[in-house]
């Protein structure tokens, strides 16, 4: 069955450190994989995208994330993180084989930032 | 700007009140979509719509129904509301097919319902 999995229900970081957030995808065709972000009340913003090309792309708000096919991952980084990014991430997968192209989404990560 | 719009961001409804939550796109997509949203569940898939007047069950259809009489407008039914509907429902949208693959969904803002 197709699925993703985001292993961290909540994450805490400290201002200035590093993070990486983890997703991990089962899926039989070649999948294009996305990474959403939402602030608390609203509704989910596009971070990044990976379909074709190199595997390491580049977000909004200085996130990238490195596509993995070996390992079936799409982790989410950024070097420094910012008080503002507190939000939850969710990871999304889908398939040029698919019907339709739909997205199955990951139950998402909740980032929390100390000052 | 291309943008889906939620028509509340805040609803307030009694048990047994018939709901309707309306969404509207402007970006000429084919696909439109239904999810809630429960602290722990991530989102869940109610409703889909690959084209007017088409519509296809999600992973939790009960209690809800949906129409979509114009390409651009898409709305969520609460045939008779209960208190364990009370969550964030977020509507999305998107191009088809492979399309996905270059622009993703495109959500709207959510609306927050609360039935009493």
């Amino acid at each position: 069955a197709q699925s993703v999995t985001q292993p961290d229900i909540h994450i805490t970081v400290s201002e200035g450190a590093s993070l990486e957030l983890r997703c991990n995808y089962s899926y039989g065709a070649t999948p294009y994989l996305f990474w959403y972000v939402q602030s608390p009340g609203q509704g989910l913003q596009l971070l990044l995208k990976y379909f074709s090309g190199d595997t390491l792309v580049q977000g909004i708000k200085g996130f990238e994330a490195e596509f993995k096919r070996s390992q079936s991952s799409f982790n989410l980084r950024k070097p420094s993180v910012h008080w503002s990014d507190a939000a939850e991430y969710f990871c999304a997968v889908g398939s040029y084989g698919g019907s339709q192209g739909n997205l199955i989404f990951g139950k998402g990560t909740k980032l929390s930032v100390k000052p | 700007d291309v943008k889906v719009t939620q028509s509340s961001r805040y609803l307030v409804k009694r048990t047994g009140e018939k709901v309707f939550l309306e969404c509207v796109q402007d970006m000429d997509h084919e696909n439109m979509f239904w999810y809630r949203q429960d602290p722990g569940l991530g989102l869940r898939l109610i409703y889909f719509s690959y084209d007017v007047k088409m519509k296809e069950k999600g992973d939790i259809p009960e209690g809800y129904s949906v129409s979509r009489e114009k390409k651009e407008r898409f709305s969520l039914i609460l045939e008779s509301a209960s208190t364990n509907q009370t969550s964030m429902y977020l509507c999305a949208s998107s191009h088809s097919r492979g399309r996905v693959a270059n622009y993703g969904y495109t959500f709207g803002s959510g609306t927050r319902l609360t039935v009493v």
